[in-house]
């Protein structure tokens, strides 16, 4: 079965970095586009970034842009969000996600993690 | 950048059907995905591209989408429909994804 299952998440102080994992499995991850969509505490869901299956074709939400930088390792099936710059506003829990095959622009999320909490403070 | 609108919270009765709506510019020109999300779950996908069911998900979940408003429908609503519920699209224009604030269903 399909399985995300982020890592690296905790507790950094402003200006810090971080690197997010995601570690796939379950299906051919080379074959999917992949996302991060994030969720501050008690607010809705954001967009932050999304890759193309061969990792050529790369996104970033504004607010990210220029801090935040998205790879993948298609050998290793994982994801990874290399956070740099962070502010109290980035504190959120992180989920990475599977674009969907099925949808015309391959840009519904058909799987996700379980996510894992950044949290920004000093 | 584009905006998706969703009103805050709903409320209906078990067994009655529940509309949400998410409102945004010529969205019916996009194609709108629906999710649920559960408190202290991952969001679920439940609709994509405006009107299709992922496998596993009932056929009470239903969309639509024209002129500025796409609908999620939820009919004959269970206690276990009770959720947030979120639309969202690609902005081709920007190269951004985006989701709706999001609309609280309380089952009563």
């Amino acid at each position: 079965q399909v399985q995300l299952v982020e890592s690296g998440g905790g507790l950094v102080k402003p200006g810090g970095s971080l690197r997010l994992s995601c570690a796939a499995s379950g299906f051919t991850f080379s074959d999917y586009y992949m996302s991060w969509i994030r969720q501050a505490p008690g607010k809705g869901l954001q967009w932050v970034s999304y890759i193309y299956s061969s990792g050529g074709t790369i996104y970033y939400a504004d607010s990210v842009k220029g801090r935040f930088t998205i790879s993948r390792d298609n050998a290793q099936n994982s994801l990874y969000l290399q956070m740099n710059s962070l502010r109290a506003e980035d504190t959120a829990v992180y989920y990475c996600a599977r674009a969907s095959l099925d949808s015309r622009g391959y840009d519904a999320f058909d799987y996700w993690g379980q996510g894992t909490l950044v949290t920004v403070s000093s | 950048s584009y905006v998706l609108t969703q009103p805050p919270s709903m409320s209906v009765a078990p067994g009655q059907t529940a509309r949400i709506t998410c409102g945004g510019k010529n969205i019916g020109r996009k194609t709108v995905h629906w999710y649920q999300q559960k408190p202290g779950q991952a969001p679920v996908l439940v609709v994509y591209d405006d009107s299709d069911r992922p496998s596993g998900i009932p056929e009470r979940f239903s969309g639509s989408n024209s002129g500025n408003t796409a609908t999620l429908t939820i009919s004959r609503v269970e206690a276990g429909d009770e959720a947030d519920y979120y639309c969202q699209v690609w902005d081709s224009s920007s190269d951004h994804g985006v989701f709706g604030g999001g609309a609280k269903l309380t089952v009563l």
